[in-house]
């Protein structure tokens, strides 16, 4: 069974970068997507990017261009999202997900995250 | 890309049937069959409960159906149970290839 174990609480000043690592335990880890969602305290998912580990390009929410870079290690099986310049809006629990099917299944293209991560608190403040 | 909208809040009561919403764009949601829905208690992180509009992941109740009609996907729970209280999230693939959620609906199991 596919899990996805992230890495610990952080707490940022505003200005500086956060990293979070997801790294995946079973199964098979380049062929399928891991996206980055993130919640604020008592707000709704938001999508920041994703990207597929054989193919290595990420594609991310315009609202995080230049921000956020999502980035994998095939080699640890570990998928990365760094943000910088945070701000308080930052704050948040950060989560990666796998997407429900491998690039290569012959069913297509499948919307759908199947595991998610524990998740990341991420807090922001000076 | 603004999310897609939801009703904040529905109820019913165990045994009822309800009906979410979630209304985009033909660039997201009336663009393809790639809407999704997830089940979030709280505390916990979200749960697959329907992909690609109507497909039912293995293990999640027949309760659960999804539909879709132009730019409004919808998720129906049947028989309701006290269990299903939790928030629900819709989600779209997008005709920029990217995704975008909707802003969250609270079910209240009365």
């Amino acid at each position: 069974q596919v899990q996805l174990v992230q890495s610990g609480a952080e707490v940022k000043k505003p200005g500086s970068s956060v990293k979070v690592s997801c790294k995946a335990s079973g199964g098979t880890f380049s062929n399928y997507g891991i996206n980055w969602v993130r919640q604020a305290p008592g707000q709704g998912l938001e999508w920041m990017g994703g990207i597929i580990p054989i193919f290595g390009t990420a594609n991310n929410a315009q609202k995080f261009q230049g921000r956020v870079t999502i980035s994998t290690d095939e080699s640890t099986r570990t998928a990365y999202m760094e943000l910088t310049s945070l701000r308080s809006e930052d704050t948040a629990v950060y989560y990666c997900a796998r997407e429900a099917r491998s690039y290569y299944d012959s069913r297509g293209f499948s919307d759908g995250f199947d595991i998610w991560g524990q998740g990341t608190m991420v807090t922001v403040s000076s | 890309q603004s999310a897609l909208t939801q009703p904040a809040s529905v109820s019913g009561s165990p045994g009822q049937s309800i009906t979410i919403s979630c209304t985009g764009t033909s660039s997201d949601v009336g663009a393809y069959n790639h809407v999704s829905w997830y089940q979030q208690h709280p505390g916990k992180a979200p749960k697959l409960m329907i992909s690609d509009v109507s497909n039912r992941p293995s293990g999640v109740s027949n309760r659960f159906s999804g539909s879709k009609s132009g730019n409004t996907a919808s998720l129906t729970i049947s028989g309701l149970q006290v269990e299903d209280e939790a928030d629900y999230y819709c989600s779209s693939y997008t005709t920029s290839s990217t995704r975008v959620f909707g802003g969250g609906t609270k079910l209240t199991v009365l």
